[in-house]
């Protein structure tokens, strides 16, 4: 069975101090890993996707890396705007478009 | 203005009551989806419709019916609404050649 694995849960950081957040899926034949931003009352935000291992993009303090198992987010010296909700999902081989959602990561920015 | 909408915001409803949450979007896309997010459990998918004559069943359709009246509005209905239907719900759209979805703003349903 398809599944995203997102961790940790919930991460609490200080303005400044950078961490990384993980996906990891057992999707065979990925066709696509998209991270989405999501804050409290609003629909989730497109961030990013990713399609091939070692494919990287950037967005602001936002970097977003793809291996062959798993991907990571990496906020890079956060602040407290970036406190949210991030979620990763992945594209169903042979299922046009559809996505499968892990259960996200919730960040926490302290100034 | 939002390209993707969503009505209404908040429901509260009673079991047993039929409700219907729309959605409209202005960006062109044909496909349209249905989302349903319970905490701890992520997004999961209800209903997608590809273009106005495709509707198709997601993982959780069952107690869930769509109409998709025009290439912009998709609708979803709770034909008797019960308390574990209680969650956030959100519409989706994205476009033939490109795989970002795109959300509305998201219905917030509770059924006492």
């Amino acid at each position: 069975e398809d599944q995203v694995t997102q961790s940790p849960e919930a991460l609490r950081l200080q303005e400044g101090e950078s961490s990384s957040l993980n996906c990891s899926y057992t999707v065979s034949g990925l066709r696509g890993l998209f991270w989405y931003r999501q804050d409290p009352g609003k629909g989730p935000e497109f961030l990013f996707t990713l399609y091939s291992a070692g494919e990287e993009k950037e967005k602001e303090r936002l970097k977003a890396t793809l291996t062959k198992k798993e991907s990571f987010l990496h906020i890079t010296a956060p602040k407290p705007e970036d406190s949210a909700t991030y979620l990763c999902a992945v594209r169903i081989p042979f299922n046009d478009y559809k996505l499968s959602f892990g259960a996200g990561t919730t960040v926490t920015v302290r100034a | 203005d939002a390209d993707v909408t969503q009505t209404p915001r908040n429901r509260i409803t009673k079991t047993g009551k039929r409700i219907m949450l729309e959605c409209s979007q202005t960006k062109g896309h044909d496909r349209m989806y249905w989302y349903r997010q319970d905490p701890g459990l992520g997004l999961r998918l209800i209903y997608y419709s590809f273009d106005v004559k495709d509707i198709n069943k997601g993982e959780i359709s069952d107690g869930y019916s769509v109409s998709r009246q025009a290439q912009a509005k998709f609708s979803l209905s709770l034909e008797s609404a019960i308390p574990n239907q209680t969650a956030l719900y959100f519409c989706a759209t994205s476009t033939l050649g490109t795989d970002t979805q795109y959300f509305g703003p998201g219905t917030r349903l509770t059924v006492l």
